[in-house]
């Protein structure tokens, strides 16, 4: 069963902060984000695997709530290039199942 | 490493036509997927391979698709014949799979277009 993203959209300027949230009426084992720009492939971010694990890239982070069947990316300090379709993805039957994305935008 | 090499990039023809889709994952990587993203639907998974061996299939909208593996360098996907809501970005993605579920390298992808 697919994923839930929200919000479906968000628009920022240059030093904001951002939230997305992606849940899931199942259990989950492991959590992906992706991050696609326009055009371009979706390109790996990170995995978390375990409920509590917390993850960082430079000025984004996600964490994993494996009781709520919920994860969060944080996006700190927004910058241009960070505009693009966010996905989460969710391991089940040996397969990942995306959500419908988060698009963000980023404004100087 | 190259990364993922998909061809061709972009594929435009009509109605009815056959239509191969070419995919070489990275060296190394024993799993490889198939999706398919347009607007409506988002990134879909069509199938996917582990150690050439077809695992899930079940993403494929129907007999007119079929993929193969004959070996761990490539992969085609083909649609015959081809219908207009085909039309799609068909991304390739190669990873390591040692039961679980691990990072997914993508390729630029083929954008289809069928008229």
């Amino acid at each position: 069963q697919q994923p839930v993203q929200s919000p479906q959209a968000v628009i920022l300027r240059e030093g904001e902060d951002a939230v997305i949230n992606c849940s899931s009426s199942k259990a989950l084992y492991s959590v992906h984000w992706y991050r696609q720009k326009h055009g371009e492939a979706p390109v790996f971010l990170m995995i978390l695997l375990k409920g509590g694990e917390q993850k960082g890239h430079e000025k984004i982070s996600a964490s994993f709530n494996e009781k709520k069947q919920q994860s969060s990316l944080y996006l700190t300090a927004s910058q241009l290039s960070y505009s693009g379709t966010y996905f989460c993805g969710t391991e089940g039957a040996r397969r990942l199942i995306f959500g419908a994305g988060t698009r963000l935008a980023v404004h100087p | 490493d190259a990364g993922v090499i998909q061809s061709p990039r972009h594929e435009v023809t009509e109605m009815g036509q056959e239509v191969t889709l070419r995919c070489k994952p990275i060296s190394g990587h024993n799993s490889l997927f198939w999706y398919r993203q347009t607007m409506m639907r988002g990134l879909e998974l069509l199938i996917y391979f582990n150690n050439n061996v077809p695992i899930d299939d079940s993403g494929m909208p129907e007999d007119r698709f079929s993929a193969k593996m004959p070996n761990a360098s490539f992969s085609t996907l083909k649609i015959q014949p081809s219908e207009p809501r085909d039309s799609a970005v068909y991304f390739c993605a190669s990873s390591t799979s040692r039961g679980r579920i691990y990072e997914q390298y993508f390729g630029p992808g083929t954008r289809l277009t069928v008229t």
